[in-house]
């Protein structure tokens, strides 16, 4: 069946802009999560959705960054007035909600901030 | 704090010289540790789920074992086409939001 899907696979932005990042789950997956990984470093928990649950927005590193889910399927992640360090890629994965379900990943969207 | 060191940061072997990567992790308690792949330019690729020590999963030349401390990734007589970064995170009990904590990773490289 098809996977989670990411889009753009890749974005080039001046700094300051904003961007908008879309993702797809898996049909019947209703946990999506959105992760950060950057050269070097592990990836980083941003966002978590559970159906109609209030999402668990710990992990944003600053109010610039925001996401919802609209019907409990298709998710956006905007980040706002960009910078530099927000040049990573974006990764989102979506599972199954109950405990120690895989998460299953895109294969991101490659951010760059000139 | 929830931690996963995975070792060696890089390996590389030659064709069918069997090895073992290590994922250390400290956790408040483990709902489930993950084992997944990652080639470059794409997203992690699920691989296996343990949940309890003595646990082993295995899939054609890989293996993955749990102890309370540590987890291994035992690669039999690998090829080129298993030359990736292998990743490991846990889960942990303490809160609800089922996010993974994420090793760096261990780039493996498999010579022909």
């Amino acid at each position: 069946g098809a996977g989670v899907s990411q889009s753009p696979s890749n974005k080039v932005t001046e700094k300051g802009k904003d961007v908008e990042l879309r993702c797809d789950p898996i049909s019947g997956h209703t946990a999506l999560y959105w992760y950060r990984q950057s050269l070097g470093q592990g990836l980083e928990f941003l966002i978590y959705f559970q159906g109609n649950s209030a999402p668990d927005k710990s992990g944003l590193p600053s109010d610039r960054f925001s996401a919802e889910r609209t019907g409990g399927s298709v998710s956006t992640l905007t980040i706002q007035r960009t910078q530099q360090e927000d040049s990573a890629v974006y990764l989102c994965a979506s599972s199954y909600p109950w405990d120690s379900q895989p998460q299953h990943f895109g294969d991101g969207t490659r951010l760059s901030i000139l | 704090e929830d931690q996963v060191t995975q070792s060696p940061e890089a390996l590389r072997l030659q064709e069918g010289e069997s090895s073992s990567l290590n994922c250390s992790y400290t956790v408040s308690g483990l709902r489930g540790l993950f084992w997944y792949r990652q080639d470059p330019g794409k997203g992690p690729e699920f691989l296996f789920t343990l949940y309890s020590a003595g646990e082993e999963k295995e899939k054609e030349r890989l293996k993955a074992t749990l102890t309370k401390k540590e987890s291994f990734l035992h690669i039999t007589a690998p090829k080129p086409e298993d030359s990736a970064t292998y990743l490991c995170a846990v889960q942990a009990n303490a809160g609800n939001n089922r996010k993974l904590i994420w090793g760096l990773g261990t780039s493996l490289a498999v010579n022909p």
